[in-house]
């Protein structure tokens, strides 16, 4: 079954240093999505991207983010400068159109030290 | 700004029994909802959806019930089992192009033996 995947599972990081979180969405999907999770609370979104551009970012997604799509299958998340603040689960999600289900992946661990 | 709320942080059910998870939504714009299942560490896990052009879906064990009305979708599992233990997480989206989920805070669900 096809899934998404992400890389790294858990990503250890000093307060300041950029960090990049990779994602690989279902091959035939279309839309894709960063969501966080700080420990305990819900699931928040970040950022969707449609065909190669930001469709919508939350007020979380300020300056210090970005996202790529830079050949096609990777989608990355970049965190310029982490705070701690930073530290979350971060899920990367696809869907091949609006109004069905998304899939996520395993998400990566961000800790911010 | 709570769009979406599910009000019972968690719930007890005995094996076999009928599990009730709740929701309730704000926006008069959102017309796809689903219902996703999470262990920790993992991704959300897709479970069941429903337009809002229907009131109901049913997939084997799973059952969605959508009120518009009152704004309220509701998730029955029957009969529960103990691998059904889990938090249970409604999310809903609009008709925009690449619409994001909002998501619900979430309700622990633990199916005793």
């Amino acid at each position: 079954e096809p899934e998404v995947t992400q890389t790294p599972s858990h990503q250890v990081t000093q307060m300041g240093q950029e960090v990049i979180l990779r994602c690989v969405p279902i091959s035939n999907h279309l839309y894709f999505y960063w969501y966080r999770q700080i420990l305990g609370q819900k699931v928040e979104f970040l950022v969707s991207f449609y065909n190669n551009e930001i469709s919508e970012k939350s007020e979380i997604f300020d300056d210090q983010f970005s996202v790529e799509r830079p050949d096609g299958s990777n989608f990355t998340l970049k965190i310029r400068s982490t705070k701690l603040e930073d530290s979350a689960m971060y899920f990367c999600a696809s869907r091949n159109r609006a109004n069905t289900e998304a899939f996520f992946g395993q998400g990566t661990r961000l800790t911010v030290v | 700004d709570q769009q979406v709320k599910q009000n019972s942080p968690s719930l007890s059910v005995q094996e076999g029994r009928i599990s009730i998870l709740n929701c309730d939504y704000t926006n008069s714009m959102f017309d796809y909802f689903l219902w996703y299942k999470k262990y920790p560490a993992e991704g959300p896990t897709f479970l069941i959806s429903i337009s809002s052009i229907k009131d109901k879906n049913e997939d084997g064990r799973f059952t969605v019930f959508l009120n518009k009305s009152a704004k309220h979708l509701s998730l029955h599992i029957v009969p529960s089992q103990p691998g059904d233990s889990a938090v249970y997480f409604c999310a809903a989206s609009d008709t925009g192009t690449a619409s994001k989920l909002t998501f619900g805070t979430g309700t622990r669900l633990q199916v005793t033996l």
